[in-house]
């Protein structure tokens, strides 16, 4: 079992860039959920996924923020353009099917954005 | 879960002395409650769950919960801590059939020799 697998570690990249953050699920989760964290704002739900459907984005704060889960084992988080205010630690975590045992993290993407 | 307090931000102790983290929850249903750390630049990490069965919960590194109804309360303890428990802890919990876990503010444990 390798984990939740995000990509990459860490990104820095200027203000109106694009950027896109990876994950790969453990094998046999099917659910799905980006979080961002900040000193702020602490650990904020974005979206979350079950089977490949988007079921809640109500934390995806505005429109240049998307996500894809174009597979079972992969999903994406995009922001384009980018913002200074967008740096955060982003993690995702996945879960497996059945009764509920919690999310098993990775180890998050840290994003500049200068 | 409706809602999770962590009810401490920070909480200083030192090093072998015991120390107890307090998380609250707020549900009218049924859930499932875990407490998750996160040492410094990582992910969390599930240090322990309790789903049903009996309220007092051990989990990795030393660490235990009890869950209790009536004080809609789950705090984690250690008898006795390490330079190594440094970390953050998050208290978290789910009503049950659910699947969006809901996160309480976290504990910054600092530990001082």
């Amino acid at each position: 079992d390798a984990g939740v697998i995000q990509s990459p570690r860490h990104e820095v990249t200027e203000m109106g860039q694009e950027v896109t953050l990876r994950c790969k699920l453990i094998s046999g989760h099917n659910s799905l959920f980006w979080y961002r964290q900040t000193m702020m704002r602490g650990l904020e739900l974005l979206i979350y996924f079950n089977n490949n459907v988007p079921i809640d984005d109500s934390g995806m704060p505005e429109d240049r923020f998307s996500a894809k889960m174009p597979n079972a084992s992969f999903s994406t988080l995009k922001i384009q353009p980018s913002e200074p205010r967008d740096s955060a630690v982003y993690f995702c975590a996945s879960s497996r099917k059945g009764r509920f045992h919690g999310y098993t993290f990775g180890s998050g993407t840290r994003l500049t954005v200068v | 879960a409706q809602s999770v307090t962590q009810l401490d931000s920070q909480v200083p102790v030192f090093e072998e002395a015991p120390v107890e983290l307090r998380c609250n929850y707020s549900s009218s249903v049924s859930v499932y409650l875990f407490w998750y750390v996160q040492y410094p630049n990582q992910g969390l990490q599930l240090l322990l769950k309790y789903l049903s069965g009996s309220t007092l919960v051990k989990g990795i590194n030393g660490f235990e919960a009890e869950f209790n109804k009536s004080q809609t309360s789950f705090h984690l303890r250690k008898p006795s801590v390490h330079i190594s428990d440094t970390a953050e802890y998050f208290c978290a919990g789910v009503i049950q059939g659910a699947q969006k876990l809901v996160f309480g503010q976290g504990t910054r444990l600092t530990i001082n020799p």
